[in-house]
């Protein structure tokens, strides 16, 4: 059974400029969640989708939006970098319903240079 | 809403000696526990998770944590570490019935030295 999948890995982004990160859940999974990792914040909830609706939303401005496809593949993307957007994005997948466990990916690090 | 707390950033030990990692929470509704581990430039990967019934739960390489409600603690233990546990842990809450929206605490840097 795969696991979850992000892509890309590494990211090096221009100030002003946006980005898109994509997740694949693990086959059955219909929730997504994404988090940002930082060094100064931690680890911090960003959205949840589930079933291509957001469910769930953390404190995050508008420039950091979502989105969930048929196949509950999700992307993230941040519009007009700024430099304390660098981080490392982690997605997680769940069942969706009731679940009890939160599977992660390896990451997105992403720079904004 | 969810707060944890970490209060421990780092935590140096020696090979073969015990260990534990401080976390407690707080919380208006019941909540699941959970306990997660990253190495470098890694995902976060489960250890080990209380939902309901035993306090006590166990992963499969030999750490345990306790859920206590009155203190509102979910401790981390381990009576031997090995060079290969050293890693960032973090403790987490999510409301029952969802692992969907976790609260991270800030985390544990553990490092084991022989």
């Amino acid at each position: 059974k795969a696991g979850v999948t992000q892509t890309p890995r590494y990211l090096i982004k221009t100030r002003g400029q946006q980005v898109t990160l994509s997740c694949s859940p693990i086959s059955g999974h219909r929730s997504v969640s994404w988090y940002q990792q930082t060094p100064g914040q931690g680890l911090q909830f960003l959205f949840e989708y589930f079933s291509e609706t957001q469910r769930n939303k953390g404190n995050f401005p508008g420039r950091f939006s979502g989105r969930q496809f048929s196949n509950s593949r999700s992307e993230m993307n941040v519009s007009t970098l700024e430099l304390g957007d660098s981080a490392l994005y982690l997605c997680a997948s769940t069942l969706g319903t009731g679940s009890t466990e939160a599977f992660f990916g390896q990451g997105t690090r992403l720079t904004v240079v | 809403a969810q707060s944890v707390t970490q209060l421990d950033s780092q935590v140096p030990v020696f090979e073969e000696a015990p260990v534990e990692l401080r976390c407690n929470y707080s919380s208006s509704v019941s909540v699941y526990l959970f306990w997660y581990v990253q190495y470098p430039n890694q995902g976060l990967q489960l250890l080990l998770k209380y939902l309901s019934g035993s306090t006590l739960v166990e992963s499969i390489n030999g750490f345990e944590a306790e859920f206590n409600k009155s203190q509102t603690s979910f401790h981390l233990r381990k009576p031997s570490v090995h060079i290969s546990d050293t890693a960032e842990y973090f403790c987490a809450v999510s409301p029952t019935g969802t692992a969907s929206k976790l609260t991270f605490g800030t985390g544990t840097r553990l490092q084991v030295t022989l």
